[in-house]
């Protein structure tokens, strides 16, 4: 499985743009890239996913590097409810599969 | 439609009982799975399934049964519980795509499970 990197944790001002890296340099070609969140005391939460192009969705923008070795996940503008551990992971078809998490990236969103 | 609903929401058990996590979705979809996460950790998979009578082992299966007799149900049995197996299970549901690959997995609040 490809491994991920993500800062440990992160800040931010609500209603203010926030770009959350992802490295994932052992990445198949195959390997599609999901973002998931966890909200305090919820199950996580879908958020978006991609392969090659970036993808845009009502949540927010995956921006996916040429190269594939690393992706950001951009929410325009973020509000206190934005405040979670997002997890950045790498998913291959066709493999067994299986969803496996990181121990992610705790975001904090500042009134 | 409910998604993804799981049964109990808290439990505690003694150490040696067994007890069956209950898990149902009323999406039609293929795959299902159980995760376990302990406290200030990341998810980690235990079992999951891609169909009907279909199931196969994840990161941590071990302590854990589970079967797949319909689409809509996927229990998680502890067979004798551990303090070690306390911890918030969850469980999750996906479809497949039309070209390839799984939508977002969608995921049930949770089961809080104290062994004592």
């Amino acid at each position: 499985d490809a491994k991920t990197t993500q800062p440990n944790s992160m800040e931010s001002n609500e209603e203010e743009p926030v770009h959350l890296p992802c490295n994932h340099s052992t990445i198949s070609g195959t390997d599609y890239i999901h973002w998931y969140r966890q909200l305090p005391s919820q199950g996580p939460e879908y958020v978006i996913h991609g392969l090659t192009s970036n993808v845009n969705n009502r949540m927010a923008s995956l921006a996916i590097a040429e190269d594939r070795k690393s992706s950001t996940l951009i929410l325009h503008r973020a509000t206190l409810r934005d405040a979670a551990v997002y997890y950045c992971i790498p998913w291959r078809q066709g493999g067994s599969e299986k969803l496996v998490f990181g121990k992610g990236m705790k975001l904090t969103v500042n009134p | 439609n409910a998604g993804v609903t799981q049964t109990p929401k808290f439990q505690v058990l003694k150490t040696g009982q067994s007890m069956t996590l209950q898990c149902a979705q009323d999406m039609n979809h293929e795959y299902m799975s159980w995760y376990r996460q302990d406290p200030g950790m990341g998810l980690r998979l235990i079992h999951y399934s891609v169909g009907a009578g279909i199931t196969d082992q994840g990161e941590v299966p071990n302590g854990y049964n589970v079967s797949r007799s319909t689409t809509e149900d996927f229990p998680l049995r502890l067979l004798s519980a551990a303090p070690s197996q306390t911890s918030v299970y969850f469980c999750a549901s996906s479809y497949y795509l039309p070209r390839g690959g799984y939508y977002g997995y969608t995921f049930g609040s949770g089961t809080r499970l104290t062994v004592v």
